[in-house]
């Protein structure tokens, strides 16, 4: 069965630092591959997508995430950290079973802490 | 554009009652998501339905689980009877079409219910 891993349950940077989430997928096909946020007491939010084009993927509030396929990987980065950007970030693989697709499954969560 | 709404946003239960969840999708999206959220983990999905026909319930726990979609607009969720390990966050996603890689699913605030 196909899944994502999440190293990390909590990230503290300082503001203006780098931030860095990181998300693993475990496939032989590559997936589709999607960044969602979650602010305190709010439904989640898609930050960003992979589906197969461009494998550095720009999002909303200056996010962006590089998908390797040869690491597996699709970690979520931002230059320079806000404190509005505190919340919890979940990667979902959406698996992709050669022209039909599954539904998405969610890691864990990383919650990120801004620290002024 | 109104998001996906969700009442009650706040729930509390003792084992064995029953409870119901409703969902209002953003208007003239075909799909309807609910996913399940434990605290520490990512949401899990557990009924998709297209329109008003269920998509894939597999896991769903339908001993105790149930859900509809009338109309195919709204949509409830219900347990009967509850038990501790139901405590969770209850999501309610849309999206405009049938899924897959280039629909985007939006979430609604979900609704946290507490089995004592």
């Amino acid at each position: 069965a196909q899944s994502v891993t999440q190293l990390g349950s909590h990230v503290s940077v300082s503001e203006g630092a780098l931030v860095l989430l990181r998300c693993n997928y475990s496939s032989s096909v590559p997936p589709y591959l999607f960044w969602y946020v979650q602010y305190p007491n709010q439904g989640l939010q898609l930050l960003l997508k992979y589906t197969s084009a461009a494998t550095l993927v720009k999002g909303i509030n200056g996010f962006e995430a590089e998908f390797k396929k040869s690491e597996t990987s699709f970690h979520l980065t931002k230059p320079s950290a806000h404190m509005s950007d505190a919340a919890e970030y979940f990667c979902a693989v959406l698996p992709n079973y050669g022209g039909s697709q599954g539904n998405l499954i969610f890691g864990k969560g990383t919650k990120l802490s801004v620290k002024p | 554009e109104a998001g996906v709404a969700q009442s009650p946003r706040y729930k509390i239960i003792e084992k064995r009652q029953s409870v119901a969840f409703w969902c209002n999708p953003i208007s003239g999206h075909a799909t309807l998501y609910w996913y399940q959220q434990i605290l520490g983990q990512g949401p899990k999905l557990l009924i998709q339905f297209q329109n008003n026909g269920v998509v894939d319930d597999s896991q769903l726990p339908k001993d105790r689980f149930s859900a509809e979609r009338l109309k195919g607009v709204d949509s409830t969720l219900k347990i009967q009877p509850a038990k501790l390990e139901d405590s969770a966050v209850y999501l309610c996603a849309s999206s405009l079409l049938g899924g897959g890689n280039t629909d985007t699913q939006y979430f609604g605030p979900g609704t946290r219910l507490t089995v004592l």
